[in-house]
């Protein structure tokens, strides 16, 4: 069963720019997290989705919004960039099962640096 | 006080030895509870996870519980250079029921000796 894929793999942008990141699911999996990763803060949840549905929202500001799809892929968009949004974002899926479990399996992650 | 807390190390073991990795956590309400490994450059990879009170063993991991103490470890047996690595440990407070959302510590970063 292939993993959770994550586009694009790095990115670079400057200050006030949007940004557009995509995460695949493995396959079954309707939850959808998404973290963000930085050497100073470690990794913070942003949100969750299930079923098209944002459940759980970290405590980031409104630039950085999510959605997922009806066949579970999700994409998150951080918009006017600033350089502290320079992190390596994460998403992770799982089951969300209460009988199957509710393990979170990580994507590779997408680096994106703010210049 | 942090949600969750972790050691930042680094821990140094010698090969063949066992690793004792700790992580401590305050929110009452965590259902389930969860550890990776995370190589430098990579993404965090689930190595194990517990929902239970007790020792849960998987190969030369075993993850160990304690709500009453909110206290969950892990023990890396017959330690070998490959698990040199940074471990985090994460909670959640749903248990698939929703509110899925997991907290990490900010990781022990630990060093095999050969």
């Amino acid at each position: 069963k292939a993993g959770v894929t994550q586009t694009p793999r790095y990115l670079i942008k400057t200050r006030g720019q949007q940004v557009t990141l995509s995460c695949s699911p493995i396959s079954g999996h309707r939850s959808v997290s998404w973290y963000q990763q930085t050497p100073g803060q470690g990794l913070q949840f942003l949100f969750e989705y299930f079923s098209e549905t944002q459940r759980n929202k970290g405590n980031f500001p409104g630039r950085f919004s999510g959605r997922q799809f009806s066949n579970s892929r999700s994409e998150m968009n951080v918009s006017t960039l600033e350089l502290g949004d320079s992190a390596l974002y994460l998403c992770a899926s799982s089951l969300a099962d209460r009988v199957l479990g509710n393990e979170q399996f990580f994507g590779p992650g997408t680096r994106l640096t703010v210049l | 006080q942090k949600e969750v807390e972790q050691n930042s190390g680094p821990l140094s073991v010698p090969e063949g030895a066992i690793a004792s990795l700790n992580c401590t956590y305050s929110d009452r309400g965590s259902q389930s509870f969860f550890w990776y490994r995370q190589y430098s450059g990579k993404s965090p990879e689930l190595i194990m996870f517990i929902y239970s009170n007790g020792d849960k063993e998987d190969g030369r991991f075993t993850a160990q519980l304690n709500k009453a103490s909110q206290y969950v470890s892990l023990l890396i047996r017959d330690s070998q250079p490959s698990d040199s690595a940074t471990y985090l440990c994460a909670v959640n407070r749903g248990s698939g029921f929703g509110n899925e959302k997991l907290t990490f510590g900010t990781g022990t970063r630990l060093t095999i000796i050969p």
